[in-house]
């Protein structure tokens, strides 16, 4: 197993614009759950998924959404982007909600200009 | 409300000396703690938990109720344990919340 993956690796998008970010859970594991790392910082908790549903968000705006997929697979979509949404975003996956350990992905470095 | 605080963005130390990498907490209720580390070049990867209290690749992390506290320690530092460690603050059963994280740089 490749562990987590995430696509595209870097993105380069104009303020104004729509992303869309990719993510492939660790196979068998049902919860994802998506953070972003602004340089020089710890990550911080945007959303998780489990099971399809959003079962938790953190304190980001309502330009930020998600879902998650019938294959466990998610997206992280954020509209109008403004230049302090350049930072890297990181998904997590693990076997379910609460117990398991969290395995991150490689992370989607995201440039607003 | 909850919050992580590591207060050293970096820390040095030789080879063979002990490190004592800093994390304090705050939240009112149970605290679960985690501490993650990033090698260069590769992606967070999970250290220990509080909860399984073991030692892994020669470091462990003593959870202080008193002092809300949980640093990571090592007695003798390897050059292979230069890399970025952020502690992790896990509340309401999902989310990590964590620090903004110390860089260990280990000389020779």
């Amino acid at each position: 197993d490749a562990g987590v993956t995430q696509s595209p690796t870097h993105l380069i998008k104009t303020r104004g614009q729509h992303v869309t970010l990719r993510c492939s859970p660790i196979s068998g594991h049902k919860s994802v759950s998506w953070y972003q790392q602004v340089l020089g910082q710890g990550p911080q908790f945007i959303f998780q998924y489990y099971e399809k549903e959003e079962r938790g968000r953190g304190n980001f705006p309502d330009r930020f959404s998600a879902r998650q997929f019938p294959n466990y697979s998610s997206e992280l979509n954020v509209n109008a982007l403004l230049l302090g949404d350049s930072a890297l975003y990181l998904c997590a996956s693990s076997l379910d909600r609460v117990l398991y350990e969290q395995y991150f992905g490689p992370g989607t470095r995201l440039t607003v200009t | 409300a909850q919050r992580v605080t590591q207060p050293e963005k970096l820390l040095s130390v030789f080879k063979g000396a002990p490190v004592e990498l800093k994390c304090n907490y705050s939240y009112s209720g149970s605290p679960e703690l985690f501490w993650y580390v990033q090698y260069s070049r590769q992606r967070l990867q999970l250290l220990l938990r509080h909860i399984s209290r073991e030692s892994i690749k020669g470091f462990t992390a003593d959870l202080n109720k008193g002092e809300t506290s949980f640093h990571l320690k090592k007695p003798f530092a390897q050059e292979e344990d230069s890399a970025m460690y952020y502690c992790a603050l896990r509340t309401g059963g999902y989310a990590l919340n964590f620090g903004k994280g110390t860089s260990l740089l280990v000389t020779p």
